[in-house]
Order: structure tokens, then C-alpha cells, then sequence
């Protein structure tokens, strides 16, 4: 069966340090998002790749990168990790826009100490 | 700005109807979608609307209209698994999902 996954499931790190968080998918989906979600908000997107090679900006960017190299994975890095990226991280995937729902991984809970 | 309005929380009791509501202003619309989020796991998709109406589900209905910005989710005859978060996310015009922070839903037996 076609998933989603996502590693580590937690992870405890220090500030200032690099982080990587992976995302792994089999439904041979173009589309992958990365999100935080955060007590009393909604899930706000940091990074999305609509293909191999494409990368772009979400509402919450600053202090992350993602790059595709292939359709499977969509990694995101925290460059010099902050408190305040202490979150609950999903990625999730979807075949297209405009209606096609989307797929998400368990999440990796980020603490940054 | 674009907002996603919700409550926050709300109880029903186990075998009954509940509704919950959900407004949107945004930039553009593309369609309505409703997940489900157990705590601790992943969102897992409900229910999609891009016409005004009710689409039925089995327990599960999702209404939209889009004149009025609104839409609602209805869960007929309550479970206790169906105590989770419910979370309700817009499309807008650029194709990105506009999130709603979701409302817990709490089921007495």
C-alpha cells in the first residue's frame, strides 16, 4: 500500500544547531507540503514542491529549506534552530490542485531547547 | 488577510447530531475541504466542496455556501471515536490550503 512517512517521530535539539526533518512518499504524487501545527493555530504551510526540482515558499518560511531531487522525498532543514520552531511538523502529499485532497504523514514532534 | 473562523470546542452526547460551523474569507475560492485529527495523529480527509449544497457522506454531511463564506460539517448519530479535532481548510486562489484552527470535539457517553 502507497504511504507517507516521516522521520524522526521526535526529536530533541539544541539552539543554533542544524536540523533535518525527512519525508518520504509511494504515491507517486507530484504535489508535497510541509507544515507546522501549533496550540491555537492552524496548520500554516512553510514549504511547497509541485515536482522534481521545484521549491517555493510558504506563509511561515523564514529559518527553513526543502529541496526536491526526486518524487519520493521532500526533506526540510532548519538552518540554526530556534525555540520558537518548536512544533509539531506534518508533510503531507497530493496528486494535484484543485479539489485533490491531501495526504499526511504522522508528523515529527520538534523540540528545540 | 485570509481567516478561517471555527469554535473552538464543542460537547455532544454519544448517539446524537452536531453541526459545526465554519466562515471563511480568503483570496479566491477554489473549495472547501473538512479532516478529521485524532490528537496525537495525522489530519485524514472527510469531505470536499466547490458547489453550493450538501454532499452526504453516510454519518458524515458537509454543506457549503458560497455566497455567505460559510460552510458546516454534520455528524449524525455520534460515536466515541468521533471525538477528535475537526479541521476545516479553504483553497484559495493560488491553490494553497488555508487552515482553520480546528475544533475539538468532545463526546459524553
Amino acid at each position: 500500500d502507497a504511504e507517507i512517512t516521516q522521520s524522526p517521530r521526535h526529536k530533541i535539539t539544541e539552539t543554533g544547531r542544524q536540523v533535518t526533518l525527512a519525508c518520504h512518499q509511494t504515491w507517486n504524487h507530484n504535489n508535497m507540503f510541509w507544515y507546522r501545527q501549533d496550540l491555537g493555530h492552524g496548520l500554516r504551510l512553510i514549504h511547497y514542491s509541485y515536482g522534481v526540482q521545484d521549491t517555493n515558499k510558504g506563509e511561515v518560511s523564514d529559518g527553513y529549506s526543502v529541496s526536491r531531487s526526486n518524487t519520493e522525498d521532500l526533506p526540510l532543514t532548519l538552518e540554526s534552530a530556534a525555540s520558537s520552531q518548536t512544533s509539531v511538523y506534518f508533510c503531507a502529499s497530493s496528486r494535484g490542485t484543485g479539489g485533490h485532497e491531501q495526504y499526511f504523514g504522522p508528523g515529527t514532534r520538534l523540540t528545540v531547547t | 488577510g485570509q481567516n478561517i473562523d471555527q469554535p473552538t470546542e464543542m460537547t455532544a452526547t454519544e448517539g446524537a447530531i452536531v453541526q459545526i460551523n465554519c466562515t471563511y474569507q480568503t483570496s479566491g475560492f477554489n473549495g472547501l475541504f473538512w479532516y478529521q485529527q485524532h490528537a496525537g495523529e495525522a489530519p485524514t480527509f472527510l469531505s470536499y466542496n466547490v458547489l453550493d449544497g450538501l454532499e452526504e457522506k453516510g454519518r458524515f454531511s458537509s454543506f457549503l455556501s458560497r455566497s455567505k463564506g460559510y460552510s458546516y460539517l454534520l455528524l449524525k448519530e455520534l460515536q466515541m471515536k468521533d471525538s477528535a479535532s475537526y479541521l476545516c481548510a479553504v483553497e484559495d486562489s493560488n491553490y494553497q490550503l488555508i487552515w482553520g484552527a480546528g475544533t475539538k470535539l468532545i463526546i459524553k457517553p
